[in-house]
């Protein structure tokens, strides 16, 4: 079954505002995650990331927050533009290699 | 500097014909990987090369064979194709455990 998984499948944003994307993780050894956006026809486009050994990762206008605990992994964006309308994926490497990913969440930013 | 570069980028097949996806990445990464992305799924991997001269299977192998032809180039056949095989495909690259680099992707319908 899927070991990676996000909340929600969509989320609507109004311009300006900060956003935030939940992802639910159960693989409790896994020990790097990466958050990608992914625009319409093309490629999954890497965000940010984060390792088992911090709780908080800071990049341009973007926060990942990693909750072990509870292994939950969220990803704030601040400000959010039109530009940040896509479909946001987390990601958990799960070893060897590959990553497993969650089914996505389309953010739909409103003017 | 292409990054990573797939062709086709559409391809209609009928069931039964055979054909092969073709990657390549520019970045000098030791591991490549190939991906399908479904409605509602997120991405799946269907093999990977940790390194020139190996691959491995991922968690969707069946109906596909891979070749890792050199260090820059990563090939994905379909030898008879099924419509269950219509999919978004994916070719992504790396180093070590870095984020993967993902291409823009085939988009094939099998009919």
């Amino acid at each position: 079954g899927e070991s990676v998984g996000l909340h929600l499948p969509t989320l609507s944003v109004q311009e300006g505002d900060n956003s935030i994307i939940n992802c639910a993780y159960s693989n409790s050894a896994s020990d790097y995650f990466i958050w990608y956006k992914q625009e319409s026809g093309k490629g999954p486009q890497f965000i940010i990331d984060i390792r088992s050994n911090m709780d908080k990762r800071q990049g341009q206008r973007v926060t990942v927050l990693l909750n072990k605990t509870v292994k939950h992994l969220s990803l704030q964006i601040a400000a959010t533009q039109p530009g940040d309308s896509a479909v946001y994926f987390c990601a958990e490497n799960s070893g060897d290699y590959k990553l497993s990913f969650g089914a996505g969440t389309t953010v739909t930013v409103r003017a | 500097n292409a990054g990573v570069t797939q062709t086709p980028k559409f391809q209609v097949l009928k069931t039964g014909q055979s054909m092969t996806l073709q990657c390549a990445q520019d970045m000098n990464h030791n591991s490549m990987y190939w991906y399908r992305q479904d409605p509602g799924m997120g991405l799946r991997l269907i093999y990977y090369s940790a390194s020139e001269g190996t691959t491995d299977k991922g968690e969707v192998p069946n109906g596909y064979n891979v070749s890792r032809l050199n260090k820059r180039e990563f090939s994905l056949r379909l030898e008879s194709a099924a419509p269950s095989q219509t999919s978004v495909y994916f070719c992504a690259s790396s180093w070590g455990d870095s984020p993967l680099h993902f291409g823009n992707g085939t988009r094939l319908t099998v009919t």
